[in-house]
């Protein structure tokens, strides 16, 4: 099992500019997350999707922000303009729910936005 | 979801058996405690969780107070491989929302 995957890793942007981050969940996985981090804010929930379906986007900071999830193994965090304050380490997680319920962790996507 | 404190920063001596206490006063009868932790730059790994019982793994243990009001998460013989964020979470399952805080900073000193 290759894990949650996540591209790109790194991302250098300038301000203005369209970024996407992908995820890719743990096959068989029915719940994923999507996580923003900061040194000033720690680690903070944006959205999280069940079955392919958005149920709670409370986290998601402003209208810049979107996500989609058109299938079970693919989902995408979009921010369309960029401003310098959304550099961040943004984490992709799935779960499958009935288990243990942990939630597996990608390894992030940095972005930069200059 | 309740809220959970832990102590910001902790030492451990490499061998010896590290305590991670962490406080959850307000947790409600339906809600598990989760434990993550977070290596520098990597995303955060799940390592135990529980209800009430005290539970145990290849990995850690966890001790729950019978008012289930704070628990302890005890790695037994510490590595430098363990220095990282330990983050005590609480959460009633489901979707798991989950509320990360700022978690405690273990370090491992040789």
């Amino acid at each position: 099992d290759a894990g949650v995957i996540q591209s790109p890793r790194h991302e250098v942007t300038e301000m203005g500019q369209e970024v996407t981050l992908r995820c890719k969940p743990i096959s068989g996985h029915n719940s994923l997350f999507w996580y923003r981090q900061t040194m000033m804010r720690g680690l903070e929930l944006l959205i999280y999707f069940n079955n392919n379906v958005p149920i709670d986007d409370s986290g998601m900071p402003e209208d810049r922000f979107s996500a989609k999830m058109p299938n079970a193994s693919f989902s995408t965090l979009k921010i369309q303009p960029s401003e310098p304050r959304d550099s961040a380490v943004y984490f992709c997680a799935s779960l499958r729910q009935g288990s243990s319920n942990e939630q597996f962790f990608g390894p992030g996507t940095r972005l930069t936005v200059l | 979801d309740a809220k959970t404190t832990q102590p910001p920063s902790m030492d451990c001596a490499e061998g010896r058996a590290a305590n991670l206490p962490c406080n959850h006063s307000t947790i409600s009868g339906n809600e598990y405690v989760y434990w993550y932790r977070q290596i520098h730059s990597q995303g955060p790994q799940y390592i135990i969780h529980g209800l009430k019982n005290n539970e145990t793994n290849e990995m850690a243990s966890l001790i729950i107070t019978e008012d289930r009001k704070s628990s302890t998460l005890i790695l037994p013989h510490a590595t430098l491989r363990d220095t990282a964020v330990y983050y005590c979470i609480v959460n009633s399952g489901g979707y798991q929302k989950v509320t990360f805080g700022t978690g405690t900073k273990l370090q491992v000193i040789p």
